[in-house]
């Protein structure tokens, strides 16, 4: 069974600076979907980046880019010029063509932002 | 805008009271997924629809069930909630089971009481 871990329960980050979130994941598929969901306090999970694995380039979206090393299983995400509107839980979540599109979540990384 | 829709936002039920959580998405999409996420946890899928097909996770306890009586409206079910199903319920779409991220509503926060 696949399994998504992040190892970091809670980071932070000063407004303006960069903050690398942690993901590792495990699998024996070879083609798979992995994703950065963002959700604020009592608000709706966002979609922030996506990377298939299939493409050795990575992702960027803006100020969010991730460093996909599939060899390693790894999939972090960095934030640049951070933003007090950054400040959230971040999920990695890993999903296959197979399981019925299933995502499956890492335990989430506590993001906040000091002014 | 197309998006997907869940009401109510906060719902609070007696222990054992059967209670329903709706789930309606404008987006046209083939797959509906209920998602319990409990304080602090990572999301966990329950059960999803594939337009009409029912798939439901092996670990889902028999009080949750789910209808969809069309492609627009998928409704989460509780039939005995207890003490421990207080839980935000998030309710997501894609496109087809393949390759695509979720859209996911903004969640009913459910409580028992």
């Amino acid at each position: 069974a696949q399994t998504v871990t992040q190892s970091q329960p809670e980071m932070s980050v000063q407004e303006a600076e960069t903050v690398t979130l942690s993901c590792t994941y495990d699998t024996s598929e070879s083609d798979y979907y992995l994703f950065w969901y963002k959700q604020p306090p009592s608000r709706q999970m966002i979609l922030v980046i996506r990377q298939e694995a299939y493409k050795q380039q990575n992702a960027t979206e803006n100020r969010f880019s991730v460093n996909f090393q599939k060899a390693a299983k790894s999939f972090s995400l960095k934030i640049s010029d951070s933003q007090l509107g950054d400040a959230a839980m971040y999920f990695c979540a890993y999903r296959s063509d197979n399981q019925g599109g299933k995502l499956i979540f890492g335990q989430g990384t506590e993001l906040s932002v000091k002014p | 805008d197309a998006m997907v829709i869940q009401n109510p936002r906060y719902q609070v039920t007696q222990f054992g009271k059967p209670v329903t959580l709706s789930c309606s998405q404008t987006l046209n999409h083939n797959v509906m997924y209920w998602y319990q996420q409990k304080s602090s946890q990572a999301p966990k899928l329950l059960f999803h629809y594939y337009d009409k097909d029912f798939n439901n996770e092996a670990d889902t306890p028999d009080n949750f069930q789910s209808r969809r009586p069309n492609t627009s409206f998928c409704f989460l079910d509780i039939r005995s909630p207890g003490l421990g199903d207080a839980a935000m319920y998030l309710c997501a779409t894609s496109r087809d089971l393949l390759g695509g991220g979720y859209t996911f509503g903004s969640g009913t926060r459910l409580t028992v009481v």
